[in-house]
């Protein structure tokens, strides 16, 4: 069975940071370019990040450009995603996915930037 | 960056027929905008319906087709089913390979 499985979210200050991370198992993680996407409250989904299969190659949107960073391990078919100088409207579901030919996606995980 | 348009709302008639569209402000999307569509329900992690534009996953019914129409993007939905009602979202790539989300399509089957 396929899954990916987020975790590491949580209530943090703004100016705070945080590191997601996304467990896949059941498919060749390493094969895949992997996405994170999130979803504030209320709102429409925002394409965050994108990395490449071997971890070379990373972009960003321009609302977090210079405060996230995302990762991969292949060996654990981790991904990551810190989260730096975190502000209010960063307040998302934060969802791992494939966005490929194969569709997976997380359940996602709650990220609450508040003081 | 740039912006991908979609129709706030919509409304159609079970077993009536709807297209959603998807616009960009760099001009006319093409199939090398990769267009994707996805469903998603209230409370849950969307699914991806069409990817590539037009191709299907085995779990999209039917129903749903994706083409390119005066432009845009389009999610065409033939035969409503009530279990349709939903928002949609198209996503499009971009040559820098980033990928912006349309404001998403709120349906209504009534």
């Amino acid at each position: 069975e396929v899954q990916l499985v987020e975790s590491g979210g949580g209530l943090v200050q703004p100016g705070g940071s945080l590191r997601l991370s996304c467990a896949a198992s059941g498919f060749t993680f390493s094969n895949y370019w992997m996405h994170w996407v999130r979803q504030a409250p209320g709102k429409g989904l925002v394409w965050v990040s994108r990395i490449n299969i071997d971890g070379s190659g990373t972009i960003y949107a321009d609302s977090v450009q210079g405060r996230f960073s995302i990762s991969r391990d292949n060996a654990k078919s981790t991904l990551f995603l810190h989260m730096n100088s975190l502000r209010v409207e960063d307040t998302a579901v934060y969802y791992c996915a494939t966005l490929a030919s194969i569709d997976y996606w997380g359940q996602g995980i709650v990220v609450t930037v508040s003081s | 960056q740039a912006v991908v348009t979609q129709e706030p709302s919509l409304t159609v008639s079970p077993g009536g027929t709807v297209t959603l569209t998807c616009g960009s402000s760099t001009g006319a999307v093409t199939s090398g905008h990769y267009p994707y569509w996805l469903q998603q329900r209230p409370g849950q992690a969307p699914r991806t319906l069409i990817y590539d534009t037009s191709n299907k996953y085995s779990w999209t019914p039917a129903r749903f087709s994706g083409s390119l129409l005066g432009g845009k993007a389009a999610l065409t939905l033939s035969g409503a089913q009530p279990e349709d009602e939903a928002e949609y979202y198209c996503l499009l790539s971009y040559s820098d390979t980033r990928r912006v989300f349309g404001g998403g399509t709120k349906l209504t089957v009534l």
